[in-house]
């Protein structure tokens, strides 16, 4: 079955600290893959996507992430992470034409101020 | 700036009652997705349509959740009777499907969601 792993499910960090938070998945044929955020209380909006092309996606409010394909990976990153970043992640992956997203089950993030 | 609007934003009734929830999807978007949100089980998806139609409602319980479109801008899903355990957030999302919309597999769009307490 496909799947999404989000290796871990509570990160803490300092304020600068530089993040990245894991993302796998199982499915082998093409994807579309997504990073979405949830701040507290708040509903998950759209961090930034990947289709095609640049394997290097550059999304919202500085974080990044990286697209490798020989690893069914989707790592998430930010060089410097602030107290506003405290919010839980979730990677999603859907397969090009498919219209379900299978989400991952979410990185709870917290920096320390 | 278009969105997703979801009514209510909180409910809370008592066991055994019903439970509609509404969600108003971004005008143009032909596929509706609802999820629920807990501690425990994280983001499940419970249904979803494309141009009003059920593709897949595998992940709702049958006897008691039902989702419907009755119109391209109102999903409705509904609890009766309520129970305890379906104390959720519940999230509606639209988008379009892929191969429209700008990108290929286009983005799910969130709304607020409802926050349902069943005491």
């Amino acid at each position: 079955a496909q799947s999404v792993s989000q290796h871990n499910h509570h990160v803490i960090l300092s304020e600068a600290a530089s993040l990245e938070l894991g993302c796998n998945y199982s499915y082998g044929g093409t994807v579309n893959l997504f990073w979405y955020v949830q701040y507290p209380g708040q509903h998950l909006q759209l961090l930034l996507k990947y289709f095609s092309g640049d394997p290097l996606v550059k999304g919202i409010k500085g974080f990044e992430a990286e697209f490798i394909k020989s690893k069914f990976s989707f790592n998430l990153r930010k060089p410097s992470v602030q107290w506003s970043d405290t919010a839980e992640y979730f990677c999603a992956v859907t397969p090009n034409r498919d219209d379900k997203i299978i989400f991952g089950k979410g990185t709870r993030l917290h920096i320390l101020p | 700036d278009a969105r997703v609007t979801q009514t209510p934003r909180h409910k809370v009734t008592e066991m055994g009652q019903e439970v509609t929830m509404r969600c108003q999807p971004i005008l143009g978007h032909n596929t509706v997705f609802w999820y629920r949100q807990t501690m425990m089980q994280g983001l499940e998806l419970l249904a979803y349509f494309r141009n009003r139609a059920p593709l897949d409602d595998s992940g709702m319980p049958k006897d008691r959740f039902s989702a419907e479109m009755p119109d391209a801008t109102l999903a409705t899903l509904k609890i009766q009777p309520s129970e305890p355990r379906d104390s959720a957030v519940y999230f509606c999302a639209s988008g379009l499907p892929p191969g429209q919309g700008i990108n290929m597999g286009d983005t799910q769009y969130f709304g607020p969601g409802t926050r349902l307490t069943v005491l």
